[in-house]
């Protein structure tokens, strides 16, 4: 089993929709979450993170956690075309300032 | 923020020859990493870097394959040594940073995107 699971995707939703980006982890020692974006031919930067449950909001962006049932999640309100690309989900669970990695969700947003 | 330059950002090289990706930050840091990505699929954590002692590397990657060099705190590189068509792929150099709360986050690069033939 990974330490974090995140659904690769292709997710397709139409412009002005919410979505929805989920990862679940297995280790409840982890603390910090993170929210990266990663549009094509372009490094990840970035998004958002979280450290207790509950949510977090930036604009358009909310992050959440819930501990108890070790999932996370990203939505996105008034969704643009702008807003497609790769959004992978990471934890602070590593050794050695290493981050683990969910596997990236592949969203598209149709104009 | 940190500010990573990489370079090249792409390159076609032909079997058995070395390349040498060369990442350089805006500001000192402790920790540097070196990811390998596929089309399509998450990272993949080759190695971490420190300043002043040896790279350590994840399983499935060696030195021999893969030499890094740190030489100071705003610059490290990667050679992907005697390529072959499997070591196409994205390779990404990214820093350690602090987050609010002292969450340990990290910057990337803009990547470099490797073909060998």
């Amino acid at each position: 089993q990974k330490e974090v699971e995140q659904d690769p995707g292709p997710l397709s939703v139409p412009e002005g929709a919410i979505v929805s980006l989920n990862c679940t982890y297995s280790n409840s020692a982890f603390q910090y979450f993170m929210w990266y974006r990663q549009y094509s031919r372009k490094g990840p930067e970035l998004l958002m993170y979280t450290y207790s449950s509950g949510n977090k909001e930036d604009g358009r962006f909310t992050a959440q956690v819930d501990k108890s049932s070790k999932y996370i999640s990203l939505f996105i309100r008034d969704s643009q075309p702008s807003d497609s690309a790769t959004y992978l989900c990471a934890t602070d669970g590593g050794s050695n300032y290493q981050l683990i990695w969910g596997a990236g969700t592949k969203l598209i947003i149709k104009p | 923020s940190a500010v990573i330059s990489q370079k090249p950002s792409r390159d076609i090289c032909q079997r058995g020859t070395s390349l040498t990706i060369q990442c350089q930050v805006d500001s000192q840091v402790t920790m540097m990493f070196w990811y390998r990505q596929q089309p399509g699929q998450s990272l993949t954590l080759i190695a971490t870097a420190n300043q002043g002692s040896e790279a350590t590397y994840e399983s499935g990657f060696v030195i021999d394959k893969f030499p890094i060099s740190r030489p100071n705190l705003t610059f490290s590189t990667l050679t992907v040594s005697n390529m072959s068509p499997e070591d196409s792929s994205i390779y990404l150099c990214s820093v350690s940073g602090l987050a609010g709360a002292g969450i340990n986050i990290q910057y990337f690069g803009a990547g470099t995107r490797l073909s060998v033939l």
